[in-house]
C-alpha cells in the first residue's frame, strides 16, 4: 500500500467510449502525475499537476484530458481512444514538483481498447 | 542513444544468489532513482541517490557520479524478489523522471 490509489484497475473499453480513470492520494501531496507504460516501452509521463494546476502536458493527444480538482483527486477522462492507447496507466504523486521527492506510484489501471 | 541505460534486460537466478542490476546514464543528473515493478503493475520506489550508496535491508544501491553509473545489488535473493527493476533519473535543472527500460528478475526456488 504506497497511499495513492487508482481505479478501475482493469478496464476495457471500445473505441466510441467515454470512460474515466480516477487516482486518490492520501500522502498530502501537492504534486500528482498520469504515466504512460506500453509493452516494452519505458514510462511515459503524460501530465503533471502541482498545486491543482497543470504544469505538464507532454504532447499527449487530446482525446485523454486530465481533471485535478483537489490535490488528492486526478482523473484521466478517455474518449475516441485508438487500440495502441492500449497500456498501463500509472498515477502518482510527491511532495510538490521537485527533482529532490520521492514519488509514489499507484498500482496501475490496465486500459484494453476494443 | 538512450539517456538512461539498464543491463541486463532480463536475469534469471536461484535462491540464495548475490544479484546486481546495473544502471549507466549519459547526462548531469541531481537524484536517480531504483524503482520495483511487480506483476501486477504497482511501482514500489525503493531508493533516490545523489551520491554515495544506500542500503535497506537485502537490498544496496550505490552510484558513482563521475563513471555515472548506479548499481543495484540484492544480497540473499529470494522468489519474491521477482519484479521488474526501473532505474530513473531526475535530469539537473529539469523536474521530470527519465525512466530507463527495466530490468526483468525471476528468481527460482
Amino acid at each position: 500500500e504506497t497511499g495513492v490509489t487508482q481505479t478501475p484497475r482493469h478496464l476495457v473499453m471500445g473505441m466510441t467510449n467515454k470512460k474515466s480513470l480516477k487516482c486518490e492520494q492520501h500522502l498530502g501531496h501537492n504534486a500528482m502525475y498520469w504515466y504512460k507504460q506500453s509493452a516494452k516501452k519505458p514510462l511515459e509521463l503524460m501530465f503533471v499537476y502541482n498545486f491543482k494546476e497543470q504544469t505538464e502536458n507532454n504532447s499527449v493527444p487530446s482525446r485523454f484530458s486530465p481533471e485535478c480538482p483537489n490535490s488528492s483527486h486526478l482523473f484521466l477522462h478517455l474518449h475516441t481512444l485508438q487500440p495502441e492507447d492500449s497500456a498501463l496507466y500509472l498515477c502518482a504523486s510527491s511532495q510538490g514538483y521537485s527533482s529532490g521527492n520521492t514519488i509514489y506510484f499507484g498500482e496501475g489501471s490496465w486500459l484494453t481498447v476494443v | 542513444k538512450n539517456e538512461v541505460e539498464q543491463s541486463p534486460q532480463n536475469l534469471t537466478a536461484q535462491e540464495g544468489e548475490f544479484i546486481t542490476i546495473n544502471c549507466s546514464y549519459s547526462v548531469g543528473i541531481s537524484a536517480l532513482h531504483w524503482l520495483q515493478q511487480h506483476p501486477g503493475g504497482g511501482i514500489v520506489s525503493l531508493f533516490m541517490l545523489s551520491s554515495g550508496k544506500k542500503k535497506h535491508g537485502r537490498l544496496i544501491a550505490t552510484i558513482n557520479i563521475q563513471e555515472k553509473h548506479s548499481s543495484l545489488h540484492i544480497t540473499a535473493s529470494h522468489p519474491r524478489d521477482s519484479a521488474v527493476y526501473i532505474c530513473a533519473l531526475t535530469i539537473q535543472g529539469a523536474q521530470k523522471l527519465v525512466f530507463g527500460q527495466g530490468t526483468r528478475l525471476t528468481i527460482n526456488p
